[in-house]
């Protein structure tokens, strides 16, 4: 069974730095094929893609945020980091790690979603 | 960016009603929607991929259809545990976008 879990800090204040780490079991992120993204959504508002991050470490960013983002992998934890560097209390909300859906050529979407961590940016 | 539009940005119905929601791309996306379902305090599931596909574990009521720019999420008979928030979500680019969501709710 592949599950999928968002830590970090729950409060970060504006122009720091915040780090998210999505810590996932029953899958590989070395495995061909497997791509893990980060979506967020403010409160009461739409969901919005952040990044993913693929197999062989490919990586892409949401344009309007690619500047302060950036997604790592520790394929020997089977962990995805996301940091966002000088966040602004419009970057709260919860943000979610999921899994990308195994239906060959139909592009990316996310069957398995983590439980999502809610960050508060404020001072 | 592609930009993905939903419409209605809410709705009403009863339950056994048949509803329809419509996302419509901001170029052709050929048949690269994925529709999930969200509810409050939940991460979102999968509904249905490349625009028709039903997920696994999907009940068969959900159903999608549509191509090029204008895809539609319908729901054939309305059940209480379906009042949710509904986004479509296009894969055609790998920079992904989603839909602004139309909540459903049953009068």
């Amino acid at each position: 069974q592949t599950t999928l879990k968002e830590s970090g800090p729950t409060l970060v204040k504006p122009t720091q730095t915040l780090t998210l780490t999505c810590t996932f079991s029953g899958l590989s992120l070395s495995t061909s094929g497997v791509v893990v993204g980060w979506i967020r959504q403010p409160p009461g508002r739409a969901l919005e893609w952040l990044t993913l991050i693929y197999w062989d470490d490919e990586k892409h960013y949401t344009p309007s945020l690619k500047t302060r983002l950036s997604i790592t992998r520790d394929t020997s934890k089977n962990q995805v980091v996301l940091t966002m560097t000088n966040v602004d209390p419009v970057d709260s909300g919860t943000y979610y790690c999921a899994h990308r859906a195994n239906y060959d050529g139909s592009g990316i979407m996310f069957d398995l979603w983590g439980q999502g961590t809610l960050v508060t940016v404020s001072s | 960016d592609i930009q993905m539009t939903q419409s209605p940005s809410s709705l009403s119905a009863s339950v056994g009603d048949r509803i329809t929601i419509t996302c419509r791309a901001s170029q052709s996306i050929t048949g690269y929607v994925n529709w999930y379902q969200q509810k409050p305090g939940k991460a979102p599931k999968l509904l249905i991929y490349a625009a028709s596909s039903l997920h696994t574990g999907v009940p068969s009521r959900f159903s999608g259809s549509g191509s090029e720019t204008d895809f539609t999420l319908t729901i054939s008979s309305l059940q209480p545990e379906d009042c949710a928030t509904y986004y479509c979500q296009q894969s055609y680019s790998t920079l992904l976008t989603f839909g602004g969501g139309t909540k459903v709710e049953i009068k």
